[in-house]
C-alpha cells in the first residue's frame, strides 16, 4: 500500500507569489490535514479535509486555503507569499471516521518551501 | 486550551536507556502518540496509547502514562545511534465535536557512540 505521497519535496518561490502543494492521502483514507513545521513554532495545524469539506482549521491567516477533491487528494494554497511561510508543509492522512478514536495520521515526507 | 510541552534535547550514550518526557494540559485527551521524525523525512508513528492505559510496552518502547500529573513518557531500551531523531508527543482530544491532534515541540535525542 503505498504512503502519502507530498509533491513537490522543494519549492522556492519569492515573496509575493503565490504556490500550491499537493498531497495524495492513502488509499481508503478521507481525511487530510495540513500542518507547518519551523524550527520556532514546531508543529503547527493549518486545516483538516474530510470528504472534500474543511472540518477543522487552525489559526493561520486567511492566505492559507486548501481544498480536497473526491478522491481525496488534497491541496494547500498560499497566496502573496511572506519570508515568515517558510517552512516544512506536511500532510497527514487518516480513515476520518468520527467513531475511529485512534484515527492514526500517517505522514507524508513534506515540502520544503523556501521564500526569498 | 491544548498545550503539549517537551523538553528540547537529550543526549544519551550508545546502549543507554533514553527517557523522554511529554506534558499536556487537556484532561480530556482520547490517545497520545510518540512520533519520530528522521532529517528530511516526516513524521513516522512509534506508538500510541489510549488514555484509561498506564503502560504500553512495544520491543524497546515503553510508553507510560500518569493521567494525574498529565505526563507522558518514553523509554528507549538499548539505545542505537538510527535512534537519533525528533520525537513528537501528540494528544489527540475533542473540540467542539471535532477530534483534535495536538503536537508537543518535539525533543531532538542524540546519541553519542
Amino acid at each position: 500500500k503505498a504512503g502519502v505521497t507530498q509533491t513537490p519535496r522543494y519549492l522556492i518561490k519569492t515573496r509575493g507569489q503565490q504556490v500550491t502543494l499537493s498531497c495524495s492521502p492513502i488509499s481508503g483514507h478521507r481525511s487530510v490535514s495540513w500542518y507547518q513545521q519551523t524550527p520556532g513554532q514546531g508543529l503547527q495545524f493549518l486545516f483538516e479535509y474530510f470528504s472534500e469539506t474543511q472540518r477543522n482549521k487552525g489559526n493561520f491567516p486567511g492566505r492559507f486555503s486548501g481544498r480536497q477533491f473526491s478522491n481525496s487528494r488534497s491541496e494547500m494554497n498560499v497566496s502573496t507569499l511572506e519570508l515568515g511561510d517558510s517552512a516544512l508543509y506536511l500532510c497527514a492522512s487518516s480513515l476520518g471516521d468520527r467513531g475511529l478514536a485512534k484515527n492514526i495520521q500517517y505522514f507524508g515526507a513534506g515540502t520544503r518551501l523556501s521564500v526569498l | 486550551g491544548e498545550d503539549v510541552e517537551q523538553s528540547l534535547f537529550l543526549s544519551v550514550r550508545e546502549g543507554d536507556s533514553s527517557v523522554i518526557n511529554c506534558t499536556y494540559t487537556d484532561s480530556s485527551s482520547t490517545y497520545l502518540y510518540w512520533y519520530k521524525q528522521e532529517p528530511g523525512a516526516g513524521l513516522q508513528l512509534l506508538t500510541y496509547i489510549f488514555s484509561n492505559m498506564d503502560m504500553k510496552q512495544d520491543q524497546r518502547l515503553t510508553v507510560l502514562l500518569n493521567k494525574k500529573d498529565k505526563h507522558l513518557s518514553l523509554r528507549i531500551a538499548d539505545t542505537q545511534t538510527g535512534d537519533s531523531a525528533i520525537y513528537f508527543c501528540a494528544e489527540r482530544t475533542n473540540s467542539g465535536g471535532y477530534q483534535k491532534v495536538t503536537f508537543g515541540t518535539g525533543t531532538k535525542l542524540q546519541v553519542i557512540p
